[in-house]
């Protein structure tokens, strides 16, 4: 079976322009998670989507964005790009109750020059 | 708000010795407490969890954890080390009266270095 995919693998991107991160999860799993992971620390919640709905947001500026498609493929977006959202972004997916466990993708490797 | 720590930058372990590595949490509600493993270039690999029952859990490759209520701690352990266990792993945590979202909070991560 498929795992979480998430495209493009890598990328670099300047200052203050626009990024389009893209997911897709576990066929049956209703709910994405995103996260951001610095280099040396642990990720930190960004965005949770159920069912096309936003469940869940972290604290995050609002440029980062999300949204949820019918076949549950889910797209982060960030505006405005700065050198500190240079990071790991991983996608999780899940079936959406809080007790299950999620699955993460291999992650986009974002850096911003 | 709900947060989790992780005291240890590295463990360092001899093969076939026994290993910890060490959790504690902070929520307001009852705890969903859960392991990952990342290994290098990877995303993250489910260990194990803890939602309510029995405080040992048992998880994948081995590894166990033991849920602590009174020293809210969930530590990671495993009987017997092997090399293939080196990695960074994560303590993760998520409040059962959170109201339906489900991101996780994590710890910073422990380098575990099993020493052959």
């Amino acid at each position: 079976d498929a795992g979480v995919t998430q495209s493009p693998t890598h990328l670099i991107k300047t200052r203050g322009q626009h990024v389009t991160l893209r997911c897709s999860p576990i066929s049956g799993h209703k709910s994405v998670s995103w996260y951001q992971q610095v280099l040396g620390q642990g990720p930190q919640f960004i965005f949770q989507y159920y069912e096309k709905e936003e469940r869940g947001r972290g604290n995050f500026p609002d440029r980062f964005s999300a949204r949820q498609f019918p076949n549950y493929s889910s797209e982060l977006n960030v505006n405005a790009l700065l050198l500190g959202d240079s990071a790991l972004y991983l996608c999780a997916s899940s079936l959406g109750n809080p007790a299950g466990e999620q699955y993460f993708g291999p992650g986009t490797r974002l850096t911003v020059t | 708000a709900q947060s989790v720590a992780q005291p240890e930058d590295q463990v360092n372990v001899a093969e076939g010795n026994p290993l910890t590595v060490k959790c504690t949490y902070s929520v307001s509600g009852n705890p969903y407490l859960f392991w990952y493993v990342q290994y290098p270039n990877r995303g993250l690999q489910f260990l194990l969890k803890y939602i309510t029952g029995d405080n040992l859990v048992k998880g994948s490759y081995g590894f166990e954890a033991e849920f602590n209520k009174s020293q809210t701690s969930f530590h990671l352990k495993k009987p017997s080390a092997l090399v293939s266990d080196s990695a960074l792993y994560f303590c993760a945590v998520r409040d059962g009266g959170g109201g339906g979202a489900d991101g996780l909070t994590f710890g910073k991560g422990t380098h575990l270095i099993i020493q052959p």
